[in-house]
């Protein structure tokens, strides 16, 4: 079946610090990639996409390209703020509107001043 | 323009019990769809609704089961409930015939079962 595996966290960074946080997916067909995150005690919010091979989804400085090649869809921002700190999940989803989203593990970043 | 709203905030009840969850859908969106999410995981698809019909079902039992109404709003109900029910209840909702519509959050039920 369809699966995303996320790298583990937490990730721990000092604020202006660059981020990557990887991703990869195991599906058949052509999924369209999200990355969703949540806050404390909230739930996920939209932070980017893309549906097709070697599309940028980008929001707020954060950055993702869908690499079919190596199934993958990291995300990364070149400076990280304390407001950063969140679970951040990968997520895909195939076929038309109704289809549903697979989530990866999440992973939990950290920043400090 | 109220995104996904989700009742109650938190819920505590005992084992053997049952409950239900509510969701109203973002506007002018008409399909929903309930996550389970244990503390730590990622959520897990447990069903979804379009025009008053499950649609699909993840792997979960029957004693979760739903219900859509006629303004898209949705109810969850977990019947005979166990210790591993509590997690947070996430509803999404989305527009279903957009092919790459994101489905979008409510920020949840805490369920926590004694």
């Amino acid at each position: 079946g369809d699966s995303v595996t996320q790298m583990e966290g937490p990730v721990t960074l000092s604020e202006e610090a660059f981020l990557t946080i990887n991703c990869t997916y195991t599906a058949t067909g052509y999924p369209s990639l999200f990355w969703y995150v949540q806050y404390p005690g909230e739930g996920l919010q939209l932070l980017l996409k893309a549906t097709k091979a070697d599309d940028k989804g980008s929001n707020k400085g954060f950055e993702a390209t869908y690499r079919k090649e190596t199934t993958s869809f990291h995300l990364e921002k070149g400076s990280v703020q304390v407001s950063d700190s969140a679970v951040y999940f990968c997520a895909l989803k195939k076929g038309s509107g109704y289809s549903t989203l697979t989530f990866g593990k999440g992973t939990m970043l950290l920043v400090s001043p | 323009d109220a995104g996904v709203t989700q009742s109650p905030t938190h819920l505590i009840k005992t084992r053997g019990q049952q409950v239900t969850l509510r969701c109203s859908p973002k506007s002018g969106h008409d399909t929903v769809s309930w996550y389970q999410q244990a503390l730590g995981q990622g959520p897990q698809f447990i069903f979804q609704y379009y025009e008053e019909e499950e649609r699909q079902r993840g792997n979960f039992p029957d004693r979760f089961s739903g219900h859509q109404f006629p303004n898209y709003s949705s109810e969850l109900n977990v019947n005979a409930l166990l210790l591993g029910d509590s997690a947070l209840y996430l509803c999404a909702s989305s527009v279903t015939d957009r092919v790459e519509q994101p489905q979008h959050f409510g920020d949840g039920t805490r369920l926590s079962i004694l």
